[in-house]
């Protein structure tokens, strides 16, 4: 069955450093999306992307978040520098259609340490 | 404004009993997702149910919405010690929002 797939799965970086997480898609989807869980806390809304632009931004995405799709298959998220506060699991979901009419699919996660 | 809250926020069980999460939202919908989360692992989607539907099964699993009442169940029944996991519901705000919108989650733990 395909997935999504997210590298690495642990990363962990010194506090003000740029961080890029990965995530391969679903091949044939066209809705990508990050969210970030800090632990033990709600699953939170990142970025949506569709036909190579962002779509909708929470305000959690700030300047400091950056997302590409520089190829025909990775999705890439960017933190330029990162603060302690960035520590979180970080989700990256494709879908073949709106989310207001088929699920999401998820990918394992990329749990960022910052220090 | 708050979507996809869970109810109880944990619950604990005996292998084989049934299982019931309750999840409230506040606006109004086109669908609502069932997620569920293995400790530190990623969202497995279990169902969606559409805002015209009132329930969907699969497997053991049995969903259920009013719309009136702005609640959904999830009710897992013969429960197994591999169902113990996070289970969230999600939904997706009316208006023509990308995102989902998850509650804090419910721990259900499955004794053997």
């Amino acid at each position: 069955e395909p997935e999504v797939t997210q590298t690495p799965s642990h990363q962990v970086t010194q506090m003000g450093q740029e961080v890029i997480l990965r995530c391969v898609p679903i091949s044939n989807h066209l809705y990508f999306y990050w969210y970030r869980q800090i632990l033990g806390q709600k699953v939170e809304f990142l970025v949506s992307f569709y036909n190579n632009e962002i779509s909708e931004k929470s305000e959690i995405f700030d300047d400091q978040f950056s997302v590409e799709r520089p190829d025909g298959s990775n999705f890439t998220l960017k933190i330029r520098s990162t603060k302690l506060e960035d520590s979180a699991m970080y989700f990256c979901a494709s879908n073949p259609w709106t989310v207001m009419n088929t699920e999401a699919f998820f990918g394992q996660g990329t749990r960022l340490t910052v220090v | 404004s708050q979507q996809g809250e869970e109810d109880p926020q944990a619950l604990s069980i005996q292998e084989g009993e049934n299982a019931t999460m309750n999840c409230s939202y506040k606006t109004s919908i086109n669908n609502l997702q069932w997620y569920r989360q293995n400790s530190g692992r990623g969202l497995v989607h279990l169902i969606l149910i559409r805002s015209n539907e009132r329930e969907k099964h699969s497997g053991r699993l049995r969903v259920t919405l009013d719309t009136s009442k702005k609640s959904s169940s999830l009710l897992i029944t013969a429960s197994r010690a591999a169902d113990t996991a996070s289970y969230f519901c999600a939904t997706p705000p009316q208006g023509g929002s990308e995102k989902l919108v998850f509650g804090k989650g419910m721990k259900l733990t499955v004794n053997p």
